[in-house]
C-alpha cells in the first residue's frame, strides 16, 4: 500500500525566508503525488500535483515541488514566505488510476514576522 | 472549478443520537465520493469509498454499521453516524473526483465539525 512520510509536525519560518516541507513516499507502482493546504476549520485546497509529466511542478501561491524518483521524494518549496502561508500542509499519494488518497501527518507552518 | 459542499458545517449532538452529514457535488456528477475523518492536529484518514448505486467500501477498522453511507444519486452522498459517542467527535471531510478535470482531480468539501456531548 502506498504511504507518505512528512517529518517535523511544526515548521517555523521567517517572513521572506525559504519554505521547505519534506515528503517521502512509498508506492509499489508509479504514483500520483499531491500537496494540499488546509486553513483552520476548512477543507483542503490543492496546491499542486505530480502525475508523471514534468518532474518540477509549479502550483498556486508561488509553491513548487520536485519529484525525485531516486530519492522517492516530493518536497515542497516556496522561495519567500508570506504571512498568508501560515496553514497546515499535507502531502498525499495515490496509485495511478486510483483515486484513493493516503495522506501524510501534515506540517503546521508558522510564519514569523 | 468544481465545487463540493457539505451540510451542516458543524453539529453538536447528545450521546446516543444519530447524525447525518451530506456531501454534494454542485456542478458535476460524482459516481464515487470519499469520506475522511480528521482528529485535531492530525491527518486525514480515509474512512470509506461511497459508490453511487451500490454499497460503500469501508477501510479496515471502520465500522460499517456505525458509519452508514448512502450514495443515492450522482450528486449526493450521506454519512450517518449512528448512536454517536464522544469519541466520534471529529472533523469529517468528503471529496469527489471530477471527471472533467485533468487526471480526475479531487475536490474537497469544507468539512463538518461533529461534537458529541
Amino acid at each position: 500500500a502506498q504511504s507518505v512520510t512528512q517529518l517535523g509536525s511544526h515548521v517555523s519560518v521567517s517572513e521572506g525566508a525559504l519554505v521547505l516541507l519534506r515528503c517521502n513516499y512509498s508506492s509499489s507502482v508509479p504514483p500520483y503525488l499531491f500537496w494540499y493546504v488546509q486553513y483552520p476549520n476548512q477543507g483542503l485546497q490543492l496546491l499542486l500535483k505530480y502525475t508523471s509529466a514534468a518532474t518540477l511542478v509549479k502550483g498556486i501561491n508561488g509553491f513548487e515541488a520536485e519529484f525525485k524518483k531516486s530519492e522517492t521524494s516530493f518536497h515542497l518549496t516556496k522561495p519567500s514566505a508570506h504571512m498568508s502561508d501560515a496553514a497546515e500542509y499535507f502531502c498525499a499519494v495515490s496509485d495511478y488510476g486510483n483515486n484513493r488518497l493516503a495522506f501524510g501527518k501534515g506540517n503546521q507552518v508558522v510564519v514569523i514576522p | 472549478g468544481a465545487v463540493v459542499s457539505q451540510h451542516p458545517s458543524w453539529v453538536i449532538c447528545k450521546s446516543g443520537t444519530s447524525v447525518k452529514i451530506e456531501c454534494r457535488s454542485l456542478d458535476f456528477q460524482a459516481t464515487t465520493m470519499f469520506w475522511y475523518r480528521q482528529f485535531p492536529k492530525q491527518s486525514l484518514m480515509l474512512m470509506a469509498t461511497s459508490n453511487e448505486g451500490s454499497k460503500a467500501t469501508y477501510e479496515q477498522g471502520v465500522e460499517k454499521d456505525k458509519f452508514l453511507i448512502n450514495h443515492a444519486s450522482l450528486t449526493l452522498s450521506t454519512l450517518t453516524v449512528t448512536s454517536a459517542h464522544p469519541e466520534d467527535s471529529s472533523f469529517y471531510i468528503c471529496s469527489a473526483p471530477y471527471s472533467g478535470s485533468k487526471n480526475n482531480e479531487q475536490f474537497f468539501g469544507p468539512g463538518t465539525r461533529l461534537t458529541v456531548l
